[in-house]
């Protein structure tokens, strides 16, 4: 079946420093691929998506770009804040089916100061 | 504007007692899937209704676990005989759209 695989955590890192979480993907059609976020204390929050090869999705300072070469879709952004400290969670659904979503295990971003 | 909405936001229940979870999707969502988070099996689909059918209930982990839909709107999830192994948090998000999850804050059920 369908499986997302991300890079375990925490990462810890200085403020303004550069962010990479890794995420690579299997599935057997053609998925949309997104990032979701959970703050401390907060649900699920929708980061960004894209939903075709080449496709870059940004929000909030945060890419990613779809390489169906490679099925990943990385998680980057260039100067870190604190209040970026959280979970980060790669996921696909196929858009053939229903659309659920597959999960990655989750990332934990540690940023101090 | 509102947002989706759980309750409750915590539940302690005794081994073996049955438990209801309450969701209330964005209104105008016709989708809407449930989703279990727990320590060991991080995010897990449980459930999918599209208006009130459930086309795809492929997550349940046993028929101890029910999940219906009314009006097109509040879904209910039922877990019945609980076990410890159902302690997590459970997750409701709603769609208006393709590709488009929104999700609730979750309820935190916790069997002793």
């Amino acid at each position: 079946g369908d499986s997302v695989t991300q890079m375990e955590g925490p990462v810890t890192l200085s403020e303004e420093a550069f962010l990479t979480i890794n995420c690579t993907y299997t599935a057997t059609g053609y998925p949309s691929l997104f990032w979701y976020v959970q703050y401390p204390g907060e649900g699920l929050q929708l980061l960004l998506k894209a939903t075709k090869a080449d496709d870059k999705g940004s929000n909030k300072g945060f890419e990613a770009t779809y390489r169906k070469e490679t099925t990943s879709f990385h998680l980057e952004k260039g100067s870190v804040q604190v209040s970026d400290s959280a979970v980060y969670f790669c996921a696909l659904s196929d858009r053939t089916g229903f659309q659920k979503l597959v999960f990655g295990t989750g990332t934990r971003l540690l940023v101090s100061p | 504007g509102a947002g989706v909405s759980q309750s409750p936001s915590n539940k302690v229940t005794e081994k073996g007692k049955d438990v209801e979870l309450r969701c209330d999707p964005i209104s105008g969502h016709t989708a809407l899937y449930w989703y279990r988070q727990s320590l060991g099996q991080g995010l897990e689909f449980l459930i999918y209704f599209q208006g009130n059918s459930a086309p795809d209930k492929s997550g349940l982990p046993s028929d101890r676990f029910s999940a219906e839909r009314t009006g097109g709107s509040v879904s209910t999830l039922t877990i019945q005989r609980t076990q410890q192994e159902d302690s997590a948090v459970y997750l409701c998000a709603s769609s208006p759209e393709i590709n488009e999850q929104y999700f609730g804050p979750g309820t935190r059920l916790t069997v002793t």
